[in-house]
């Protein structure tokens, strides 16, 4: 059974700093994972996807790295901003599964001005 | 483009009572899953629907039920409604294939009293 953690639960930074999420999984055999943003009653917002045959993958200020033999993803935040708050959520599918994501329980991001 | 639209935006019921919530694909999209959410939770996976059968299903009752329509929207059925059926509901849909991203809803808050 995949199972995904992330690690802070929550996060406060000031503005302008850089800033690491992590998202760890126990199943290594996934074919993409999923970073998410979540505003306070909202729904959920896609960041960047990685296929299982990427390293990694980029969008503005955000970078996010797969390493799939040591079931670790990471999601990079430079310069961060106050309009970066949010929750944060990774989302693994597993060829097990497929159709399935297993998410975390998101980390939450205060970034203060 | 409409993105995934999901009806009603909040909805109050009463122990034992039933509910349908609704969901329209985001345009070009043809599979749609199904997700709840606990307060402080990720997204726990209910079921997907393709070609208006059921794909995949997670680890809910079958007091959960769903149907998909030939115009690729979808609704998700809860019957004999608990306590704990409490959550925000949220619909995805993608193109069908295995590295596809997830396309979210903003939701349906589902109190029940």
């Amino acid at each position: 059974k995949q199972e995904v953690t992330q690690i802070p639960a929550a996060l406060s930074v000031p503005e302008g700093e850089n800033l690491v999420l992590n998202c760890s999984f126990t199943d290594s055999a996934i074919y993409n994972l999923q970073w998410f943003r979540q505003d306070p009653g909202k729904g959920l917002t896609s960041l960047l996807l990685i296929q299982s045959s990427q390293r990694e993958q980029t969008s503005g200020r955000l970078n996010a790295s797969l390493d799939k033999s040591s079931g670790r993803s990471t999601l990079y935040i430079a310069a961060s901003q106050p309009g970066d708050s949010a929750t944060y959520l990774c989302a693994v599918g597993t060829w097990a599964n497929a159709g399935k994501s297993t998410f975390g329980d998101g980390t939450t991001l205060t970034v203060k001005p | 483009d409409a993105g995934v639209t999901q009806s009603p935006t909040h909805l109050i019921k009463t122990r034992g009572q039933q509910v349908t919530l609704r969901c329209s694909p985001k345009s070009g999209h043809d599979t749609v899953s199904w997700y709840q959410q606990a307060l402080g939770q990720g997204p726990q996976f209910i079921f997907q629907y393709y070609e208006e059968e059921e794909r995949q299903r997670g680890n809910f009752p079958d007091r959960f039920s769903g149907h998909q329509f030939p115009n690729y929207s979808s609704e998700l059925n809860v019957n004999a409604l608990l306590l704990g059926d409490s959550a925000l509901y949220l619909c995805a849909s993608s193109r069908q294939g295995n590295n596809q991203p997830q396309h979210f809803g903003d939701g349906t808050r589902l109190s029940i009293l």
